[in-house]
């Protein structure tokens, strides 16, 4: 498996509240993405970064932020959460943008 | 912008059988396609990958998708599905020329029966 970790795992929060969810890779690759998972929706992309400080949106990026401090860090923000908001979150990586993106376990978001 | 419909969200078939999993596609510009698939609680694996080339590719675990530019359509095949091929199934195109932003269709869940 490529080295991504995506923590917390789980997580189970109140609807308003403030959520960070991090993506940290040990591959060293410039690309770096946000994605959520929805029944019968497949993955949506919500943000991602081509570098260190440069992050763009994706089709689904209202109500999320995020930043790219270092190459191995990519943090998404729920700057207050909401219940639309509950989902699974992947992170993925890619070193070039003609080759596949790479996975994480992924993170189960749950909004009350 | 682009577009993925994978007809069958589900997919029940018995062990040892043939199966085929459909993907469609629709982009004004030339594309990148994926495969992945989804274990249950894991995160996408590739399977394979059309780039260029051979219009036929082969991946892992047995799998082969071919590529139809006329019909815009990459469908995934197997000859003989093991219980083991149980899980969720992702098709996912990139424009080429810009972005490796990857658009997913919906899934077709494979239920490989004994």
């Amino acid at each position: 498996d490529a080295g991504i970790t995506q923590s917390p795992r789980h997580k189970v929060t109140e609807t308003g509240t403030p959520v960070t969810l991090r993506c940290h890779q040990t591959e060293n690759h410039r690309y770096m993405y946000w994605y959520r998972q929805d029944p019968g929706h497949g993955l949506r992309l919500i943000h991602y970064s081509y570098g260190v400080k440069d992050t763009d949106k994706g089709e689904v990026s209202d109500g999320y932020s995020v930043s790219r401090s270092k190459t191995e860090d990519f943090l998404l923000t729920l700057e207050s959460a909401t219940s639309s908001q509950t989902s699974v979150y992947f992170c993925a990586i890619t070193r070039d943008l003609n080759q596949p993106q790479h996975f994480g376990d992924g993170t189960r978001l749950s909004i009350l | 912008a682009q577009s993925v419909t994978q007809l069958d969200s589900q997919v029940p078939v018995f062990e040892e059988a043939p199966v085929e999993l459909r993907c469609n596609y629709s982009s004004s510009v030339s594309v990148y396609l994926f495969w992945y698939v989804q274990y249950p609680n894991q995160g996408l694996q590739l399977l394979l990958k059309y780039l260029s080339g051979s219009t036929l590719v082969k991946g892992i675990n047995g799998f082969e998708a071919e590529f139809n530019k006329s019909q815009t359509s990459f469908h995934l095949r197997k000859p003989s599905v093991h219980i083991s091929d149980t899980a969720e199934y992702f098709c996912a195109v990139t424009p080429n020329n810009a972005g490796n932003m990857l658009t997913f269709g919906g899934g077709t869940r494979l239920m490989v029966k004994p």
